[in-house]
């Protein structure tokens, strides 16, 4: 199984700062078609998770622009840039390359 | 628009199996893999498996293939899943959640298994 590491467990922020999150895959999740298979999911407290990101850098309908994904085969980023209180929550990355899917074991975003 | 609601709570004694639903409205049920995904208190997330509805068939996470049966009806759309000899580490909640985007989810069915 692809194995998806968040080494972060949690990063405080303060609002209207910046933040980015990480998240490593043992194996890359570039396709030979070209398609990088990373998600971002967010979390809100007691909330179903909520698709941020898609193909490693594309923004899911309805996402704010505030929030982009960046990465290579295995290294991947989230950055969330001017920081609301909305965005308290856990991130999680999720590779969907090949089965099992699996999630990296989750960020949390605290705000300072 | 898209919505997935599951059925409620489940209290369930060791060693006895649960059936959960998640019913879709707002689009072609059959149009749309269901994926499920089990989130233990306090924990990270796990993909079970999927099915597609058109076809019925089915893909699971090894882990899950003797626990979970996945289901889906048509007639409904209605997508559902069984969970056999349930142990405390059954105990989760479980979440649908609609099509390769992840893009739809239910709200959950928290499964709890206490003698």
């Amino acid at each position: 199984d692809i194995v998806m590491t968040q080494a972060a467990p949690s990063v405080p922020v303060t609002p209207g700062e910046s933040v980015s999150i990480s998240c490593r895959s043992s194996k890359s999740l570039l396709h030979s078609n070209g398609n990088t298979y990373l998600y971002w999911f967010l979390q809100r407290p007691g909330q179903s998770p909520q698709l941020l990101i898609y193909r490693m850098s594309n923004l899911a309908s309805g996402v704010p622009d505030r929030f982009s994904g960046s990465g290579s085969g295995t290294a991947f980023t989230l950055r969330i840039s001017r920081v609301e209180a909305e965005d308290v929550g856990v991130y999680y990355c999720m590779q969907h390359l090949e089965y099992p899917f699996t999630f990296g074991g989750g960020t949390k975003l605290e705000i300072k | 628009q898209v919505q997935l609601q599951q059925s409620g709570a489940e209290l369930a004694k060791p060693g006895a199996s649960v059936k959960m639903s998640c019913k879709a409205s707002g689009y072609t049920f059959t149009n749309y893999w269901m994926h499920w995904v089990k989130q233990r208190p306090g924990q990270g997330l796990e993909w079970i498996g999927y099915i597609n509805p058109s076809t019925d068939y089915t893909e699971y996470n090894q882990k899950f293939k003797d626990k979970a049966t996945l289901t889906a009806d048509k007639s409904s759309s209605t997508a559902y899943m069984q969970l056999n000899s349930l142990t405390s580490e059954d105990s989760a909640v479980y979440y649908c959640t609609r099509g390769v985007l992840f893009a739809y989810w239910g709200q959950g069915t928290l499964v709890t298994v206490s003698a």
